[in-house]
């Protein structure tokens, strides 16, 4: 079942702050976090692992919260680099299909 | 160290062709995935590999699509008797164990156009 994402859409200025949300029906093993450009392929930024393992880059933070079932991608003191779709991929065990989001827009401007 | 492969990046078929598109993992990575991406939208599964081995392809339509990731060379998807609904970007990923906890690495894509 395809994880929900919101928000849709989030528009900030250059420094603010944004939290990106991911949520599923089924229990999960794994959220994975993708950024994607218009027109370029899926960057990875984070996997969070159900007992707490994550792996990702220094610069970009991210919960599970294995209980409710949802993830938040935390993105502060953004930057113009930070536009782009957000995607989360979900699976509920090991070795099965990521299923993504729909995707979240991020629009930073200065 | 070069990054996942594919190509070609465009490719334009018309209706009833073949397309063929490869994708070349990152090197020590011997697990492939594909995806399909339409305009504004999310990426949706199509097919897991292993070298020589399918794992799993729940999200391959069950006509004209097929996947193969010999020991030798490049994944392919093939797409027989293309119809315009297959217009989309396809995406590959590989990762270096089972997905389960390892990041996957996308290329940069094939954009088919079925004219």
């Amino acid at each position: 079942q395809q994880p929900v994402q919101s928000p849709q859409a989030v528009i900030l200025r250059e420094g603010e702050d944004a939290v990106i949300n991911c949520s599923s029906s089924k229990a999960l093993y794994s959220v994975h976090w993708y950024r994607q450009k218009h027109g370029e392929a899926p960057v990875f930024l984070m996997i969070l692992l159900k007992g707490g393992e994550q792996k990702g880059h220094e610069k970009i933070s991210a919960s599970f919260n294995e209980k409710k079932q949802q993830s938040s991608l935390y993105l502060t003191a953004s930057q113009l680099s930070y536009s782009g779709t957000y995607f989360c991929g979900t699976d509920t065990q090991a070795g099965t299909a990521l299923i993504f989001g729909k995707g979240t827009t991020l629009s930073v401007s200065s | 160290n070069a990054g996942v492969m594919q190509n070609p990046r465009h490719l334009v078929r018309r209706r009833g062709q073949e397309a063929r598109l490869r994708c070349s993992p990152m090197k020590g990575h011997s697990h492939v995935y594909w995806y399909r991406q339409l305009p504004e939208e999310g990426l949706k599964f199509m097919v897991y590999l292993q070298k020589e081995n399918i794992i799993d392809e729940s999200g391959m339509p069950k006509e004209r699509f097929s996947a193969e990731f010999p020991k030798e060379g490049p994944s392919i998807l093939r797409i027989q008797q293309v119809v315009r609904g297959d217009s989309a970007a396809y995406f590959c990923a590989s990762s270096p164990r089972d997905r389960a906890g390892y990041e996957q690495y996308f290329g940069p894509g094939t954009r088919l156009t079925v004219t």
